[in-house]
């Protein structure tokens, strides 16, 4: 199994600000995701990280205002930009297991916009 | 297209008695599916999954689940429910190409 490490664990910020959350994988891995949990929901897949090319962002979420660096095969950084409350949620790096397809998460990174 | 139904957004048993977590999918090609379990204020990890193999699956912490094709469930049982068992789980279907569907969620709530 991959171990993921995910920094900060959790953090409060002030609104207008930016916050980046780093995602280190023990493994080299093609595809990194970064998903978010609002408080009390499930997963939403926010993008899928690529080593080498921009980030495919799903509907509803932007590069400006989650840019997404993924400098090399084990590691991802995840910015949220001009923070508001809405944007208070658990932010989550995973990876799938390539043969299975299973996904490994970090322990996640709770955000508190104030 | 794929889509997964978690049936019960929260569910409460007592200490010992037996756990049903229901999961209901849909796939126009043969899925893996997987259950997670998220305790608080931490990351999900995986329980279970079927991936065409046997369609009983076992898991960890005395978890397993069956996968019925014909009722396009994916239920998670375990035999006897412990205080340590309460989190939130989640049903994940996917098609392959790493797309993955999550569930609603399901609290277990385990009485003392």
């Amino acid at each position: 199994s991959a171990v993921i490490s995910q920094k900060p664990s959790r953090d409060i910020c002030q609104r207008g600000t930016s916050l980046t959350i780093q995602c280190q994988v023990d493994s080299q891995v093609t595809m990194m995701f970064w998903y978010r949990q609002q408080p009390g929901q499930s997963l939403t897949l926010i993008a899928t990280a690529n080593q080498g090319s921009e980030a495919t962002y799903e509907s509803g979420f932007v590069i400006d205002k989650f840019p997404i660096s993924r400098p090399n095969l084990t590691f991802s950084t995840l910015t949220v930009s001009n923070m508001s409350p809405e944007d208070s949620s658990i932010y989550l790096c995973s990876v799938p297991r390539s043969n299975t397809g299973e996904l490994f998460f970090g322990e996640g990174s709770r955000l508190t916009v104030l | 297209a794929q889509s997964v139904t978690q049936l019960d957004s929260h569910v409460s048993v007592s200490e010992g008695t037996p756990v049903l977590l229901r999961c209901n999918y849909s796939s126009s090609y043969s899925p893996s599916l997987f259950w997670y379990v998220q305790h608080p204020n931490k990351g999900l990890q995986l329980l279970l999954k079927y991936t065409s193999a046997a369609t009983l699956v076992k898991g960890i912490n005395g978890f397993e689940a069956e996968f019925k094709k014909s009722e396009t469930s994916f239920h998670l049982t375990k035999p006897s429910a412990h205080m340590s068992d309460a989190a939130e789980y989640f049903c994940v279907v996917s098609e392959g190409t790493y797309k993955y569907i999550f569930g609603t969620g399901t609290r277990l709530k385990v009485l003392a």
